[in-house]
């Protein structure tokens, strides 16, 4: 079966200091990845998509960057944090083929002070 | 553009009563999916169901069921006999084939089951 998992669960960091949030994917081989936001009680926010090693699509413009090194990893960056950085950011999977649904990771919480 | 509308900010109901959530989409495209996410508390989004729009029949997942409207573009959830865990924010998003299934959120609906 496939799992996803995200690392770390929390984070408090200052503005202006640089963030690495992981993803990676289990089971699975050559999977869609996606990274999003969600503000407390809003919805959900699509930022970086990816279909394959070092293929990043963004949705939005902003201080955050995503890369794909592996099949199966997926890295959010900033190289310095602002305030309205802060948020809930959820990493998701599809299959590449055939599926269409979209499975979450147990997301990250971040909190930019 | 695509658009999905969750009318109903906040509901609450008792326990084991039924519930139905409200949803509606906009879209041109005629091959498409809709899904309810369940985020609870913990905040992990979870998968509850599941409707292609090719199938006319509605999709039921347990307790769950959708009224799935294609010609209204309505795609409601019902919950059936509903349970404190229930509670959590319900999302209705919405893909379309040639999107790089890339989902279109609604802004979701909070669920409170009271005891």
């Amino acid at each position: 079966s496939q799992t996803i998992h995200q690392w770390p669960a929390t984070l408090v960091q200052p503005v202006g200091s640089p963030l690495s949030l992981e993803c990676t994917v289990e089971g699975t081989s050559n999977p869609n990845l996606y990274w999003y936001r969600q503000a407390a009680g809003r919805g959900l926010q699509l930022l970086f998509y990816s279909v394959g090693i070092g293929q990043i699509s963004s949705e939005v413009p902003q201080n955050l960057s995503a890369s794909r090194p592996q099949d199966r990893q997926f890295i959010l960056s900033s190289k310095k944090l602002l305030l309205s950085d802060s948020g809930f950011y959820l990493c998701a999977w599809t299959r590449g083929q055939g599926t269409e649904t979209q499975y979450f990771g147990p997301g990250t919480r971040l909190l930019v002070l | 553009a695509q658009t999905v509308t969750q009318s109903q900010p906040e509901m609450s109901v008792q326990e084991a009563e039924t519930v139905t959530l409200s949803c509606t989409y906009d879209t041109s495209e005629n091959n498409y999916y809709l899904f309810w996410y369940k985020q609870p508390p913990s905040r992990q989004m979870i998968l509850v169901i599941r409707q292609e729009a090719y199938k006319q029949q509605n999709a039921t997942e347990n307790r769950f069921s959708v009224n799935f409207q294609k010609a209204a573009k309505s795609f409601s959830l019902k919950i059936s006999d509903s349970q404190l865990g229930d509670t959590a924010m319900y999302f209705c998003a919405f893909i379309h084939m040639d999107s790089n299934y890339q989902l279109i959120w609604g802004a979701g609906t909070k669920l409170i089951i009271k005891p």
